[in-house]
Formats: C-alpha cells, structure tokens, sequence
C-alpha cells in the first residue's frame, strides 16, 4: 500500500508571500495531479506532470515533478487570497483506474 | 462538452434511515466513475469506483453501497445510517484512458442526527 504524504497540513500567510508545499511517497509515479478545492465546492484540476524532473508554470503557480517521480512540489509566487484552498495531489499508479488522494494542504491567504 | 451533475446539495437525516445520492455524467461514454468522502477539511477518502455498468468496486468497508445501472449514472446508497456518515461527498468521473483526470461534481453535503 502506498502511503501519499503532503506538507504542510495547514498554511497561513498574509498576501504577497511566496509559499511552497509537498507531495511525497516512497513509490514512484507514472504521473501526478495537483486539483485546488474551494470551501463547499469540488477540486479542479490544475496540472498533470508525467517527466521525472519536469517543471509547470501555472500563472504564480510553479509545479515540480521530483526526478526520481515519487514526490512533486508546488511554489506559489505572491500569494492571493484567490489562493485560499485545500491543494491536493494524486498520483497515477499501476492501478490507474483506482484514484488515491493526498491528504491535502489546507492554505490560507490573510488580507 | 461534458457535465456532471450530483444531488441532492444538501441532506439533513437522523440515525437509521437511508441514503440514496445520486450522480449521472453527460457527454462521454463508458466513463469511471468515483464516490469519495471528505469530513471537515481533511482529504478525500475513496469509497467506491466503477470501470463499467454494474461494475463496482469498494474500497471501505462500511454500511454504503454503490449501484451502477447505467452508463453514465452512479448511485451511493445506504440502509441505515450512522452519525459517522456525515460528510461532504463528491462524485466524479474520468476517462479512465491515460492520465487519470477527474472532473467533480459540486458534491452532497450529508448531515446525519
């Protein structure tokens, strides 16, 4: 059983700061997802990254796939408070069709 | 394009009763289809996926169940339930081709008394 880990379970910064969380696993990824979620809504996706090693720019939104694909980081440059969400990741495994969550990091962007 | 819609929004029921929340995808075929839980602002905890009709598979054991009559429509039901069943519950679906993107549905909020 693979165990998904995310730091930080819960952020909160003021508007304008740089932030970074992670995604970690000892199992390798044929590809990862990272989804946002809104209080009271469904996650939507933000990106896939399928290369080891493999970087995304998203807007303010900068996502890393590890080389080794078994973590992925995602940096958020000046924060907004439209930033505010639990960010969540799912990797794609040998069991493609079963889709596992990380446990999620809570982020609070203050005014 | 495709759309997915879950209901009801919300659901206030006492102990014992039953659920049944239901969720159908429109402009696609042959999707999967997920059931997830999700308490107070933790991570979504998988419940049941399905890769066809009336296939199912669970992956919690618990007092839920869930039917896959059609296609595009995926049914989480229970005979009794317990307080611990409240919760936010999302539906969603994917391609099941390829990378593994789910859209949601906009979920059902459970309360249970």
């Amino acid at each position: 059983t693979q165990l998904l880990e995310q730091s930080p379970q819960f952020l909160s910064i003021q508007e304008g700061e740089n932030l970074t969380v992670y995604c970690n696993s000892s199992s390798v990824f044929s590809s990862l997802q990272w989804y946002r979620q809104e209080p009271g809504e469904g996650p939507v996706l933000l990106v896939t990254v399928v290369t080891g090693g493999e970087v995304k720019k998203l807007k303010r939104l900068t996502f890393q796939f590890g080389d080794a694909r078994k973590d992925s980081s995602l940096h958020i440059t000046a924060a907004q408070t439209g930033d505010t969400g639990l960010y969540l990741c799912a990797p794609e495994t040998t069991s493609y069709d079963k889709v596992i969550f990380g446990p999620g990091t809570s982020l609070s962007v203050i005014p | 394009s495709q759309t997915i819609h879950q209901w009801p929004a919300t659901l206030v029921q006492p102990v014992g009763s039953p659920l049944s929340l239901e969720c159908t995808v429109e402009g696609t075929s042959n999707p999967n289809l997920y059931w997830y839980r999700q308490a107070a602002g933790r991570g979504l905890q998988l419940l049941f996926y399905s890769v066809g009709i009336g296939q199912i598979s669970s992956e919690v054991p618990q007092n839920l169940s869930a039917s896959r009559p059609q296609d595009r429509q995926f049914i989480l039901s229970s005979k009794k339930l317990l307080l611990s069943d409240s919760g936010f519950y999302l539906c969603a679906w994917s391609q099941g081709s390829g990378a593994n993107v789910l859209t949601f549905g906009a979920g059902s909020r459970l309360t249970v008394l």
